[in-house]
């Protein structure tokens, strides 16, 4: 079975453009939560959404903002891009009932010039 | 508030050492759930365990073992017999129980970092 998948791995983008980061969970999954970890500090919440919808918000600015599809898939996008978002992104799936673990992708390295 | 301290940075040991790596946590909540996480290079965090808070028996897995106690709030990781492999950045994690919503919304500590030499 496919792990979570995450593209793309790396990304570089320019201050002020906008950026998608895509996610597909373990097969049977429907929670996808999504993380940033900057260099040398541990990941940070994000967004949690189960059954396509919201369902935690970590304290990010509204530049963030995240959607789940049918297929449980998710997007992660980020407006006006600064310099300090770059970081590693890291989609987590879990089957969705408590707390269940939580499985993570490779992550996506953003870059911001 | 929930937090997770780890309070060593960095730990560098020779193969075969026993190295144990701390985990302090803070929470008001009387359920929740401990996690350990482990981040090679790559990236991918790989879970390692779960452990709730009204289970403080220890566990072990191979080389591997976890002391949880709820007196003085930690959860610690021990690896036995360490292998150039264990290098790794390690993560300790909170969560709030939350049993009728789903998924894990997860508070990480810093990090450790692991390095194991021939």
């Amino acid at each position: 079975d496919a792990g979570v998948t995450q593209s793309p791995t790396h990304l570089i983008k320019t201050r002020g453009q906008h950026v998608t980061l895509r996610c597909s969970p373990i097969s049977g999954h429907k929670s996808v939560s999504w993380y940033q970890q900057v260099l040398g500090q541990g990941p940070q919440f994000i967004f949690q959404y189960y059954e396509k919808e919201e369902r935690g918000r970590g304290n990010f600015p509204d530049r963030f903002s995240a959607r789940q599809f049918p297929n449980y898939s998710s997007e992660l996008n980020v407006n006006a891009l600064l310099l300090g978002d770059s970081a590693l992104y890291l989609c987590a799936s879990s089957w969705g009932q408590g707390n269940t673990e939580a499985f993570f992708g490779q992550g996506t390295r953003l870059t911001v010039v | 508030a929930q937090k997770v301290t780890q309070a060593q940075t960095e730990i560098s040991v020779v193969e075969k050492e026993d190295v144990t790596l701390d985990c302090v946590y803070e929470t008001r909540d009387t359920t929740y759930y401990l996690f350990w996480y482990k981040q090679p290079p790559s990236g991918e965090l790989v879970f390692l365990i779960r452990r709730n808070s009204f289970d403080e028996q220890n566990e072990i897995s191979g080389r591997y073992s976890w002391n949880f106690q709820k007196s003085t709030s930690s959860f610690n990781f021990t690896i036995t017999a360490s292998q150039v492999v264990d290098s790794a950045v390690y993560f300790c994690a909170l969560s709030e129980a939350r049993p009728n919503q789903a998924g894990t919304a997860l508070i990480f500590g810093k990090g450790t970092t692991l390095s194991v030499s021939s």
